[in-house]
């Protein structure tokens, strides 16, 4: 199975800050990289499909980028709202997960 | 306006088997290509895939859990079914069911969730 690594693991950062999250394939996967967001005791919420496409809804502030195996998801203001954890997921599996925390 | 909503039991005792139900709206499991999935997260850690089933019944399960799982699905009652036996408390988890995206590989509609703890 392929294997998804998200660094980092915690990440903490400030209102208005830019902060980018990175999610690493054990082998290509083209662009089939999906990411999420979650808050405690909710579901995850998709925002970004095949790698870099904004699923409606989602503020424009967040972003995909990458192909093959390196992927990213910027936030380009953080806003109080972002504080969240944020997972990427390729078919059937999932980063670890990186929590964004409030500096 | 699609839903998916998660039922069963909140608690089940070691070896017993859990039967969760995935009841959905707002689409049929009928449609070419309609996908979902069950997706589980312990507390505190990452989220799992466990199975998925499309219209046409094309099934799947986790590698490592194949032999303990068995997902279906009644199209006329719009709902998924997942069974797991041999319960373990390392099972303890929120388990999730959610539509697959129609060609992208994702998840795009989910249930609240459902919290099952194993405990005797």
């Amino acid at each position: 199975d392929i294997q998804m690594t998200q660094s980092p693991s915690t990440l903490s950062a400030s209102v208005g800050d830019r902060v980018t999250i990175t999610c690493r394939a054990s082998q290509s996967i083209s662009s089939w990289l999906a990411w999420y967001q979650q808050k405690p005791g909710k579901a995850p919420k998709l925002l970004i499909y095949k790698a870099s496409s904004l699923e409606s809804g989602v503020p424009s502030r967040f972003s995909g980028s990458g192909s093959g195996t390196e992927f990213t998801l910027t936030i380009s203001s953080l806003q109080p709202d972002d504080f969240a954890t944020y997972y990427c997921q390729h078919n059937r599996t999932f980063g670890q997960g990186t929590k964004l925390e409030i500096k | 306006q699609v839903t998916l909503k998660e039922s069963g039991p909140v608690l089940v005792k070691p070896t017993e088997t859990l039967t969760l139900t995935c009841t959905v709206s707002g689409f049929s499991l009928s449609n070419a290509r309609m996908g979902v999935s069950w997706i589980r997260q312990p507390p505190g850690k990452a989220l799992e895939w466990l199975a998925h089933i499309f219209s046409n019944d094309e099934k799947s399960y986790s590698t490592s859990l194949k032999s303990r799982l068995a997902i279906s699905k009644d199209t006329s009652k719009s709902q998924v079914v997942l069974t797991m036996t041999n319960m373990d408390p390392v099972d303890t988890a929120t388990y999730y069911c959610a539509r697959i995206c129609s060609s992208t590989s994702c998840y795009n509609y989910w249930g609240q969730g459902t919290l099952v703890t194993v405990s005797s």
